[in-house]
C-alpha cells in the first residue's frame, strides 16, 4: 500500500515568492495533519482536516499561510509570501479518525533564500 | 499549557548496554505513541499504547505507559549500532482537541 504521498520533496525559493505544498493521504484515511519540524522549535502542528473540514488551524503562524483540502485524497499547504524563517521540513500526516496513529509523509525541505 | 517532556536528549552508548528513555507529560491522557526519526528522514510509528499499565514490545524496544504517573518508558535492550535515530513519544490529551503534543525528542547513539 501506498504511504502518504507528498511533492515536492525539496523546494528552494527565494523570499518573496509563493509556496505551495503538497500532501496525498493514506486511502481511507480521513484525517490529515500539517507539521513543520525544525531545530529550534521541533515538531509544531499546522493545522488538521476532519473529513476534509479544517478543524483547528490555530498552529499556523500567521497569515501569510494557508490550507485547503478539497478532496479526501489531496491537500496543500500555501506559503505566500515565503520569508527566510519559514525554511523547515513540513510533514503530511494522515490517520483514520482523529484519535488514531498517524502515518507520516517523507516531508517537504523547504529552503527561502 | 500542556507539556511533553523527554530525557534524556542526548544519550551516546555502548553497544549491548540496556538503557531507558523517559517521557513525561502534564495533562491527562491515555494515548501515547512512540516514534522513530532516522536523519533526514521521516517518522515511523513504533509504539501504540492506549491504556494504563499498556506494555509493547518489539524487537530489542519495549514500551510501557503509566496514565496514572504521567510516564511512559522505552526501554532498550542490547543496543545495537541500528537502534541509532532519534527518538520522539506523542501525547494525545483526552481534552478533545485531537492534537498530538510532541516531546522535544532523544538523540540516540549507538557506539560500535
Amino acid at each position: 500500500d501506498a504511504g502518504v504521498i507528498q511533492s515536492p520533496r525539496h523546494e528552494v525559493t527565494e523570499m518573496g515568492q509563493e509556496v505551495t505544498l503538497r500532501c496525498k493521504p493514506i486511502s481511507g484515511h480521513n484525517s490529515l495533519f500539517w507539521y513543520r519540524q525544525t531545530m529550534m522549535r521541533g515538531l509544531e502542528l499546522l493545522i488538521y482536516f476532519n473529513n476534509n473540514v479544517p478543524i483547528d488551524d490555530s498552529g499556523m503562524p500567521e497569515d501569510r499561510f494557508s490550507a485547503k483540502m478539497p478532496n479526501a485524497s489531496f491537500s496543500t499547504l500555501k506559503i505566500q509570501p515565503s520569508e527566510p524563517r519559514d525554511s523547515a521540513v513540513y510533514f503530511c500526516a494522515s490517520s483514520f479518525g482523529l484519535v488514531a496513529e498517524q502515518f507520516f509523509g517523507p516531508g517537504t525541505r523547504l529552503t527561502v533564500l | 499549557e500542556l507539556k511533553v517532556e523527554q530525557n534524556p536528549l542526548f544519550l551516546s552508548m555502548q553497544e549491548g548496554k540496556n538503557y531507558t528513555i523517559y517521557c513525561n507529560y502534564s495533562t491527562t491522557s491515555d494515548r501515547l505513541y512512540w516514534y522513530r526519526q532516522d536523519p533526514g528522514k521521516s517518522l515511523e510509528s513504533l509504539f501504540v499504547l492506549l491504556s494504563n499499565g499498556a506494555v509493547k514490545q518489539e524487537g530489542r524496544l519495549m514500551a510501557s505507559l503509566d496514565t496514572k504517573a504521567r510516564l511512559s518508558t522505552l526501554h532498550i535492550t542490547a543496543a545495537v549500532h541500528d537502534l541509532s535515530a532519534t527518538y520522539f513519544c506523542a501525547v494525545d490529551p483526552t481534552s478533545g482537541t485531537y492534537k498530538y503534543i510532541f516531546g522535544t525528542g532523544t538523540r540516540l547513539k549507538v557506539l560500535a
